[in-house]
């Protein structure tokens, strides 16, 4: 692995099932990121870590949990789906906190709720 | 709530014009990025400007910071189909340490 890996790639999801995006990274960075992208609103951060054991609420954190159980990896969980949660999303990383750092992203998860 | 505005949200170019997208902020940043995110791909970080009145070059770009530390262009000259893409500023604020992201601006080449 080299960088962020993200898993799926994409996913078709009935409204009310509950899923988990996947993140891992290799870089041993202290920071990680959640950004959803809608069209025309460009990221929004959901969730962030600042480092494993803590975690911290961005701009739209509802509906959407997360965990830092270790430095690399940080999954999303929908605890259960809505199509308004119809988004790409971006795992990112930094070596601290993000405003002092340059951020490293992942490809993303194409998500559908349907 | 704290806003980073980036405008155009898109600018169809020929190739070889130049390109330019603003943003602004309604509070001083500590510091604003600058990223590019190709059709189909994740942002990529392109540089970061800190200290007033800043300028900073890569090649065709060049970024400025605003002397108020509230705005802030990327300048591409004689554009090339491979600055297709959406760029995007994030500004970070004194008050708190995440970054606000604009909008975006849609690089588009005509045919």
């Amino acid at each position: 692995i080299a960088g962020i890996t993200q898993a799926p790639t994409s996913q078709i999801l009935a409204a009310g099932r509950r899923m988990t995006l996947r993140c891992t990274q290799d870089m041993r960075h202290n920071a990680m990121y959640w950004y959803r992208q809608d069209l025309g609103l460009g990221l929004r951060l959901i969730h962030y870590s600042n480092t494993a054991g803590t975690t911290g609420k961005g701009e739209v954190p509802d509906g959407y949990s997360v965990s830092r159980a270790n430095t690399d990896d940080f999954p999303l969980t929908l605890a259960s789906a809505v199509p308004s949660q119809t988004s790409v999303y971006f795992c990112a990383s930094s070596p601290t906190s993000a405003w002092a750092d340059e951020q490293f992203f992942g490809p993303g998860t194409r998500l559908t709720v349907l | 709530g704290q806003q980073v505005m980036q405008i155009p949200q898109y600018q169809h170019v020929q190739e070889g014009e130049d390109f330019t997208t603003y943003c602004n902020s309604s509070t001083t940043l500590s510091n604003i990025q600058w990223y590019k995110q190709r059709p189909g791909g994740h942002p990529v970080f392109l540089i970061q400007l800190v200290k007033s009145g800043e300028v900073k070059k890569q090649k065709r770009l060049t970024f400025q910071f605003g002397e108020a530390k509230k705005n802030s262009s990327l300048h591409i000259t004689a554009t090339q189909t491979t600055d297709v893409g959406t760029y995007f500023c994030a500004g970070a604020m004194d008050s708190n340490y995440q970054l606000i992201w604009g909008a975006g601006t849609k690089l588009i080449i005509k045919p």
